[in-house]
């Protein structure tokens, strides 16, 4: 079974709305981490937001919003006010156990992301 | 403030050749991971490395090895490639094992022909 899943391979949006990519997982640990990462055409891998499974609040990063439903199991990222540098591919990422064991990240397919002017 | 330091940024290799990625990661980072993207894929953990000894393994094929040195940067071993290692290899770096987060470098793009 998928441990992370991004329902979503594409999407557009006008510039300046909102956008929430989905991202859904699935694990048995207490203990977990979870991660938005923006890979633009370029390549490189920006990390944009982090969520801890204990963590009371929603994770906020400027522009970026986490919306942690842990019942559901589901760490949507939100965008506010969409730019066109935007555009790129974006993973969800999970690391399961609280980082001892220099775990591996398991990520999502991704969802492809463009921003229209 | 300095990031992870990948080199070189592109390689290009025949089949059955062997390549060799180096990784340096953020200064006092202890903890370095190697990823594979293939084309159109999403990152696949390879292996990890904390304190210099191998700590985690994804799936790594065994022509792959991997090493981290006392000056805590990793080199990614790649022999007998074969047309289906051409991918994005990133290396990432933390501390403690990744409670603080991950650093990703930019990546080098392998292409094997």
């Amino acid at each position: 079974a998928q441990k992370i899943t991004q329902t979503q391979p594409g999407m557009f949006v006008q510039e300046k709305e909102a956008v929430t990519l989905d991202c859904t997982y699935d694990t048995s640990d207490p203990s977990y981490g979870l991660f938005w990462y923006k890979q633009p055409s370029s390549g490189e891998m920006i990390f944009l937001i982090y969520q801890g499974s204990y963590d009371q609040q929603n994770a906020t990063e400027g522009r970026y919003s986490l919306n942690f439903q842990k019942a559901r199991k589901s760490a949507n990222l939100v965008i506010s006010a969409s730019q066109l540098g935007d555009s790129a591919m974006y993973f969800c990422a999970m690391r399961e156990g609280s980082g001892g064991g220099a775990d591996g990240l398991t990520f999502g397919k991704g969802t492809h992301l463009i921003i229209q002017p | 403030a300095a990031g992870v330091i990948q080199s070189p940024r592109h390689l290009i290799k025949e089949k059955r050749e062997t390549a060799t990625l180096k990784c340096y990661p953020i200064p006092r980072h202890d903890t370095v991971y190697w990823y594979q993207q293939g084309p159109g894929q999403d990152p696949q953990f390879l292996i990890s490395f904390y304190e210099k000894m191998q700590s985690d393994k994804g799936s790594i094929p065994d022509r792959f090895s991997a090493q981290q040195f006392s000056d805590y940067h990793s080199e990614l071993n790649m022999s007998s490639l074969e047309l289906g290692d051409s991918a994005l290899y990133f290396c990432a770096s933390s501390l403690e094992q990744g409670y603080y987060g991950y650093t990703f470098g930019s990546g080098t793009r392998l292409t094997v022909v």
